[in-house]
């Protein structure tokens, strides 16, 4: 089955700076990569997705690059602010009707004022 | 659209007894739905595929006698906790697949259970 590891587990940030969280997977058939974030006692909240069919994908400060060759994508978040701190997760899944998601173990972000 | 809900939000009960949690699919259809399992700190873990009018897929290491699910109808699907004990305090999650080609997954805002 699916492996997704995520790195870093924890990570601290001054307010404005930017944030990189990475992850890798191991089924060279999944091709669909979301990214979630989920505050304390909540939902994941889909923040960011990408299809294997493109390299890059930005919505303002947040930005998703995948390489399908070395089988890694990550987020990007810029100009971070303290409202982004949460725990960030990333996962994979193939994209074929009802395909089961694999989460990483997820990324606590603190962005100190 | 594509909301999902859940039922209870919180819920306490005692070492022994059964809970149920209701997972609802309010403006669209679900033939599937997934039931995870969240404890703190830690990742969601998926425990079983629920498929509306079928048994429900488990995934290994989840006992099926102890987590019933049962998934009656197109927007309903529930897990029932069966003799709980404290290890099974944790945050369960429902999603149901939607969107272009039923790709995402849409979470319901998740049960908390504690076992005492």
């Amino acid at each position: 089955g699916e492996n997704v590891e995520q790195h870093p587990s924890t990570l601290s940030v001054q307010e404005g700076d930017s944030a990189v969280i990475k992850c890798t997977y191991s089924d060279s058939a999944s091709n669909y990569f979301p990214w979630y974030k989920q505050e304390l006692g909540k939902r994941p909240q889909l923040i960011i997705d990408i299809r294997s069919n493109v390299g890059e994908k930005k919505d303002q400060r947040i930005a998703v690059t995948l390489n399908k060759t070395a089988k890694h994508f990550s987020l990007h978040i810029t100009e971070t602010q303290p409202e982004d701190s949460a725990v960030y997760f990333c996962a994979a899944s193939r994209s074929s009707g009802y395909s089961t998601l694999t989460f990483g173990k997820g990324t606590m972000l603190l962005v100190s004022p | 659209g594509a909301v999902v809900s859940q039922h209870p939000s919180w819920v306490i009960c005692k070492s022994g007894t059964s809970v149920k949690i209701e997972c609802r699919s309010l403006d669209f259809q679900a033939t599937t739905m997934f039931w995870y399992r969240q404890f703190p700190k830690q990742s969601l873990m998926l425990m079983a595929t629920s498929n509306e009018g079928s048994k429900a897929t488990y995934e290994q290491g989840v006992e099926k006698d102890k987590f019933l699910i049962n998934h009656a109808s197109l927007t309903l699907s529930t897990l029932t906790v069966t003799s709980a004990h404290p290890e099974d305090s944790s945050f369960y999650i429902c999603s149901a697949p939607g969107g272009q080609g039923f790709i995402e997954q849409y979470f319901g805002p998740g049960t908390r259970l504690t076992v005492t």
